[in-house]
């Protein structure tokens, strides 16, 4: 099993512009969430799905971002405008829903975002 | 708010030392805890899930005890190894909303040779 896939690795871009971060969860995997990783804060949740349906988006810190899951095997998380206080490493990760979380998370290798 | 507090922040050891740290969090509403090891440059790998009050996981020269009743669990290293640097960091997740892992700050280890 190829892992939880997310792409780029790197992303570097300059205030204003959107963003869009991909990842592909573990087949068969039915829940994903998207965590956003900075100094201050540690990890933090900002959305997750089950079957491709967002559950609780309480963690989305404002309109500029947006997270879509349109099938079992891909979702992205967009920021559109982005600003400098977004750079962060952003992490994916999935998990068999199983009728409960007694599962433990499969994160991906996490972009790191760079907003100049 | 939920709140998972980790200590202590960083620990150096030398190279066979045993150690341990804790992981706190509300014991009521209590559903599951997750520990992780973070190591730098990768992204955070799963060490247990635990569910039950009195629940005692081990995963080699690591383990873990959980007590739901005081809100409380921790991990034990046992003659800690330079490859056992990393963070590690644990996760809380409450009955009223079992979907999210409430990460603690983590402890980060740094094991001398």
């Amino acid at each position: 099993d190829a892992g939880v896939i997310q792409s780029p690795r790197h992303e570097v871009t300059e205030m204003g512009q959107e963003v869009t971060l991909r990842c592909k969860p573990i087949s068969g995997h039915n829940s994903l969430f998207w965590y956003r990783q900075t100094m201050m804060r540690g990890l933090e949740l900002l959305i997750y799905f089950n079957n491709n349906v967002p559950i609780d988006d309480s963690g989305m810190p404002e309109d500029r971002f947006s997270a879509k899951m349109p099938n079992a095997s891909f979702s992205t998380l967009k920021i559109q405008p982005s600003e400098p206080r977004d750079s962060a490493v952003y992490f994916c990760a999935s998990s068999p829903l199983q009728g409960g979380y007694n599962s433990p998370l499969h994160f991906g290798n996490g972009t790191r975002l760079t907003v100049t | 708010i939920l709140n998972v507090e980790q200590s202590p922040q960083s620990l150096h050891v030398q190279e066979g030392d045993s150690t341990n740290f804790t992981c706190s969090f509300p014991s009521s509403n209590f559903y599951a805890l997750h520990w992780y090891r973070w190591e730098t440059a990768k992204s955070p790998e799963a060490l247990f899930v635990m569910t039950l009050n009195g629940d005692e996981k081990k995963k080699g020269r690591i383990s873990a005890t959980l007590n739901t009743k005081e809100g409380y669990s921790y991990l034990y290293i046992k003659g800690s190894q330079p490859e056992d640097s990393a963070t590690y960091l644990c996760a809380f997740i409450t009955k009223s909303n079992t979907g999210k892992l409430i990460f603690g700050q983590g402890t980060t280890l740094q094991v001398k040779p």
